[in-house]
């Protein structure tokens, strides 16, 4: 079964600190990994990663993966309080034509001013 | 605004009911993806329709059941609704298939059952 484990499960900082958000995973047929941020409502996407190595960044958002060791992180520079929010990864496996999405639990993270 | 629109936004019904939401996907995706997110279980894959077919489930219990109409709009049933069942339900679309299109998310419906 496919499997995605975030850490830490929660976060509080303060305003201006660094964050780094961690993602593991673990499936068959790997097309994709991603992040998304949680506010209120819906997910709404920050960045899909397919390859290792490659840092995706924006503004004060970055993210990497490392497919040999199973993992991504998200980094978060200078953060202010409207970062506060659950960030979730997921990944896309496809096995036999059948694309799906397994999200981890999330992290909530927690900006004080 | 991702351009998926769901409706209704809040559902409050009885065990027992049947209940149907709507998602309409961005103009040109042909996927669309349902989810259920509750507090203790996370965001967790329903099933997959790609340009009128079905094309994966997920952990979909037998009370669901969706489809996707030719107009691409999707229609998620749930009967015989439990407590257990309250949760927010998205759904999100894609262009297509590759591992390059991300998914857009609606806003979701919550749903509640007493």
């Amino acid at each position: 079964e496919d499997k995605v484990v975030q850490s830490p499960l929660s976060l509080v900082v303060h305003e201006g600190d660094t964050v780094t958000l961690n993602c593991s995973y673990e499936v068959t047929n790997f097309r994709s990994l991603l992040w998304y941020k949680q506010e209120k409502k819906a997910p709404t996407f920050l960045f899909m990663l397919t390859s290792s190595g490659i840092e995706k960044k924006s503004g004060r958002l970055s993210s990497i993966l490392d497919k040999k060791e199973l993992f991504s992180i998200l980094n978060i520079t200078a953060t202010q309080t409207g970062d506060s929010a659950i960030y979730l990864c997921a990944v896309e496996a496809a096995n036999f034509g059948n694309e799906k999405l397994t999200f981890g639990t999330g992290t909530r993270l927690t900006i004080i001013p | 605004d991702s351009g998926v629109t769901q409706t209704p936004k809040h559902l409050i019904t009885a065990t027992g009911q049947r209940v149907t939401l709507r998602c309409s996907p961005r103009s040109g995706d042909l996927s669309v993806y349902w989810y259920q997110q509750s507090l203790d279980q996370g965001l967790q894959f329903l099933i997959h329709y790609y340009n009128g077919e079905e094309r994966a489930k997920g952990n979909i219990l037998e009370r669901f059941s969706a489809q996707q109409f030719p107009d691409l709009h999707s229609e998620l049933n749930l009967s015989s609704l439990e407590l257990g069942d309250s949760a927010l339900y998205f759904c999100a679309s894609r262009v297509g298939l590759a591992a390059y299109n991300e998914q857009f998310f609606g806003p979701g419906t919550r749903l509640t059952v007493l």
